[in-house]
């Protein structure tokens, strides 16, 4: 069974501090990985793909560690409009994703 | 990237009754998606929407309780059939592009409650 595995959290942060999430994954054929964010009650929304080579928006970044299996999101400067839970997913050669469980953030004032 | 328009947003059913959720893209699309997410839960597959074709079930769901049509490559509808309150949950479609970089759009979700 093809598993994605994220802490579910919550992060609780202060504004301004740097949060960084792991999600580990146990297809070694993966091809394509994503990070969404999805704020309470919203449908969730592609914040990011994950490039082998790493890759970077603003004030987040994103790499992918293919020989541990696992990818990761850095935001820095967190913001309070940070707050939301970000999903990791993972994509096979079926095009049919695997959505993690989600990791909670919380930036405080 | 594609839009996705998903209805009804929201609807209260009774037990015993079935709801049919639409959703229509404006461009042509290969492969769609369904889902269900409970409250504080991740996202669920339920099935993949096959245009022309029978729609291919994840474990745990069947055509009986969760039909699917997909009559063209642009709109997809998923019934739920003979309501409980445990089907209460928000159901999402979501498509996906040709090309391994491309991710998934999402509809905006139907929350449904069966009382």
């Amino acid at each position: 069974r093809k598993e994605v595995e994220q802490d579910p959290g919550p992060f609780n942060v202060p504004e301004g501090a740097t949060v960084a999430f792991n999600c580990t994954y146990s297809n070694s054929a993966s091809q394509s990985f994503f990070w969404y964010r999805q704020d309470c009650r919203k449908e969730p929304k592609l914040l990011m793909s994950v490039y082998s080579s790493g890759n970077e928006d603003g004030r987040f970044t994103a790499q992918l560690n293919r020989a541990s299996q696992y990818i990761s999101l850095l935001i820095r400067d967190s913001k309070l409009s940070d707050s939301a839970t970000y999903l990791c997913v993972e994509r096979g050669g079926s095009y049919i994703p695997t959505f993690g469980r989600g990791t909670s953030l919380i930036v405080h004032p | 990237s594609a839009v996705i328009s998903q209805k009804p947003s929201r609807d209260i059913c009774q037990r015993g009754t079935s709801l049919t959720i639409q959703c229509q893209v404006d461009s042509q699309v290969t492969m769609m998606f369904w889902y269900r997410q409970q409250p504080g839960q991740s996202l669920t597959l339920i099935a993949t929407a096959n245009q022309g074709s029978e729609a291919t079930y994840e474990s745990g769901f069947v055509i009986d309780k969760f039909p699917i049509s997909r009559p063209n490559l642009t709109f997809s509808t998923l019934t739920v059939s003979n309501m409980s309150p445990e089907d209460s949950s928000i159901y999402l479609c979501s498509l996906s592009r040709d090309g391994a970089n491309y991710g998934y759009t999402f509809g905006s979700g139907t929350r449904l409650t069966v009382v």
